[in-house]
Parts: C-alpha cells; structure tokens; sequence
C-alpha cells in the first residue's frame, strides 16, 4: 500500500517479555518518528529518524526502549522487560521534506496490552 | 518550549451547521508549522490541514479551513456543513526548531455529530 505499514495491529503480552513493533514507512519518505498514545490521550513523542543522521532519543521514557532504523527504510521500536505502564497505542508517522511545513503521516499504531 | 492548548474537552454538533475548535500555542520560534489530524474511534491519525507561521492566507481544505491569528497565537479549526462522519478526536499539533520538528500534540477535542 501507499500509507505508513505496523505490524502487528495488536500484541497482548505478559509483563517482563519483550517486544518489537514494525514501522514500514511511505516510499521516500527520510523523516520517521514514533509516539505513544495512552488510553484518551495526546500524542507523547518517543523517537525521531531524519535520514542518516543520529536520531533524536529524547522522547524515549527509559533505557528499556530502543528503536533502529535499517537502510533508511523500516523502522522496529524494541521495548525490553515490560511494564504493564507501558500498554498504550504506539504510532508511526513519516514525512519527506522540511518537517515544519510536510505533514507527518501517520500508520494505523500497534495496540500493546501489558498483562 | 513549545505548548499547545486545546481547552473545549468535547463539543457537540447539529448535522451541517459549522463548529469551531479552539487551539492556541506558545512558542518563540519564528518559523514554524501548524497542523490539525482527526483520529476516528478506529484509531488512524488523519491529516487534514496545514497552516505555516509566515503565511499571509488562512488555510482551506474542502470543508475546513484554518483560522490563523499569529500575535494571539492561535489556530483554530472551523468544519462546515458537519456530517456524521465528522465525529472523531481532533487534535491541534505544531512543529518547529525549537522542538527539533517534533510533533507537539494538544490534548485533543471530541466532536459528536448529531443527527
């Protein structure tokens, strides 16, 4: 398709597994980020990609998530030992050009439940 | 910092009349962007307008438009002629330097569309 892929759409896991989430981003597309969603809530920055570049980690809440890009292309968001905190909706988004004035467009998020 | 201010929690709306959603912003950044996504109870983000801060001409996309104050700092929504398929979260979001062009997201606004 021509939209922002995740996978999986779901994952329900026990706490203290890990996880990986999938991010296939728009074809061309050099910018990519992650959120976090909690149930009601706005949208919580966790990572950005911006081509080759060091990624912008601030947003990350601790040291057990980790994400990597591969060839500027697919992204996967690894959350390690989970806590039942950290069930939310996580969203990908891409963008292309300068990212002030290129909307993000967004995938449809992995729902995590942390059991 | 950057702050986004979305302060009507829900609204309700008659079939085809107008709403309007308020959001306001602070930032010190000279250049910078402004942007609206709905998010339907399915969960997708959706974008659907962009306001740029050095733009003279107030936004418009088929049915909304963006009404851009900059020295109030604000950057409403108005939808028109309201259908039932409006009914989603909106949010109010803005990207800029100061932020390394991360998304700032608002707390969002429920709008329910009645018949």
């Amino acid at each position: 398709g021509a939209g922002v892929s995740q996978s999986p759409s779901n994952k329900v896991t026990e706490k203290g597994k890990d996880v990986e989430l999938r991010c296939d981003p728009i074809s061309g597309h050099t910018a990519l980020y992650w959120y976090r969603q909690s149930l009601g809530q706005g949208l919580e920055f966790l990572i950005y990609f911006q081509g080759n570049s060091a990624p912008d980690k601030s947003g990350l809440p601790s040291d057990r998530f980790s994400a990597e890009r591969t060839g500027g292309s697919v992204s996967t968001l690894t959350i390690q030992r989970t806590q039942q905190e950290d069930s939310a909706v996580y969203l990908c988004a891409s963008s292309s050009g300068q990212p002030t004035s290129q909307p993000q467009h967004f995938g449809d998020g992995t729902r995590l439940s942390i059991l | 910092a950057q702050k986004i201010t979305q302060t009507q929690p829900g609204m309700f709306v008659q079939e085809k009349e107008a709403v309007t959603l308020d959001c306001t912003y602070d930032t010190s950044d000279q250049s910078y962007g402004l942007f609206w996504y709905k998010q339907p109870s399915s969960g997708e983000m959706i974008f659907l307008i962009y306001q740029g801060s050095y733009d003279e001409q107030n936004a418009t996309e088929g049915r909304y438009s963006l009404n851009f104050q900059k020295a109030r700092k604000s950057a409403n929504l108005v939808i028109s002629a309201s259908q039932l398929g409006d009914s989603a979260m909106y949010f109010c979001a803005m990207s800029g330097a100061l932020n390394d062009y991360k998304l700032s997201f608002g707390a969002g606004t429920t709008v329910t569309v009645r018949a």
